[in-house]
């Protein structure tokens, strides 16, 4: 069956570094995202990897192996206003995108 | 850019009654989604379109839920009759084509539904 697997919730120190990790099993995998959701706002697009290993974007690094069925995303130099949920989808091999649940990241001074 | 357009924003109406969500897409976009998000259930997909055809309405909850698309510039998810266990925020999403390389999914701000 088709699971995603990211922990609830997580606090970091503002300045330090943090992952967050996903493992899935889907039917197939055409490609994963990491969303950001802050409280009370849509999600927005954060990255997507396809391919195994580490795409970099500024503060934001995500992480994939396929073989392994697993995914972190990393956020370094923590600021305050990275507090938030942050979403892991997988699309699957129809084209059909598999959602976590979710994971609160708390930041605290 | 416009992005995906929702309304109302927000709306609170009584049990029994209909309530009807409207969604603008980002033009050009061949994909759009609904969803719905709560603290218990988290994003759950309710319909599909792709270009303008419901492709995976799997996740309508029941027949109190429709969804059309009659142009690619507008979609509407209408609840009929309303029940307080409908509360929860409803996102419509669009994206270029089917999901893949470069293809994200872009959401609009919700709708906050609150059905007493």
């Amino acid at each position: 069956g088709q699971n995603i697997d990211q922990p609830t919730e997580m606090t970091a120190t503002e300045g330090a570094i943090v992952q967050i990790n996903c493992t899935y099993q889907t039917s197939g995998f055409n490609g994963l995202f990491w969303y950001q959701q802050h409280a009370g706002e849509a999600p927005t697009f954060l990255s997507y990897n396809v391919l195994d290993g580490l795409e970099e974007k500024g503060r934001f690094s995500s992480f994939l192996s396929r073989s392994k069925g697993y995914s972190y995303l990393l956020l370094k130099e923590l600021q305050m206003k990275d507090s938030a949920s942050y979403l892991c989808a997988v699309i699957e091999s129809n084209y059909q995108l598999i959602w976590g649940a979710g994971t609160k990241l708390i930041i605290k001074p | 850019d416009a992005g995906v357009i929702q309304s109302p924003r927000h709306e609170v109406t009584e049990m029994g009654q209909e309530v009807t969500l409207r969604c603008k897409p980002i033009s050009g976009h061949n994909s759009l989604f609904w969803y719905r998000q709560t603290m218990m259930r988290g994003l759950e997909l309710l319909i599909y379109f792709n270009n303008n055809v419901p492709i995976d309405d799997s996740g309508m909850p029941e027949d109190r839920f429709s969804a059309k698309m009659p142009n690619a510039s507008f979609s509407t998810l209408k609840i009929q009759p309303s029940e307080p266990r409908d509360s929860a925020v409803y996102f419509c999403a669009s994206s270029l084509h089917r999901l893949n390389s470069g293809n994200t999914i872009y959401f609009g701000e919700g709708s906050w539904l609150t059905v007493v």
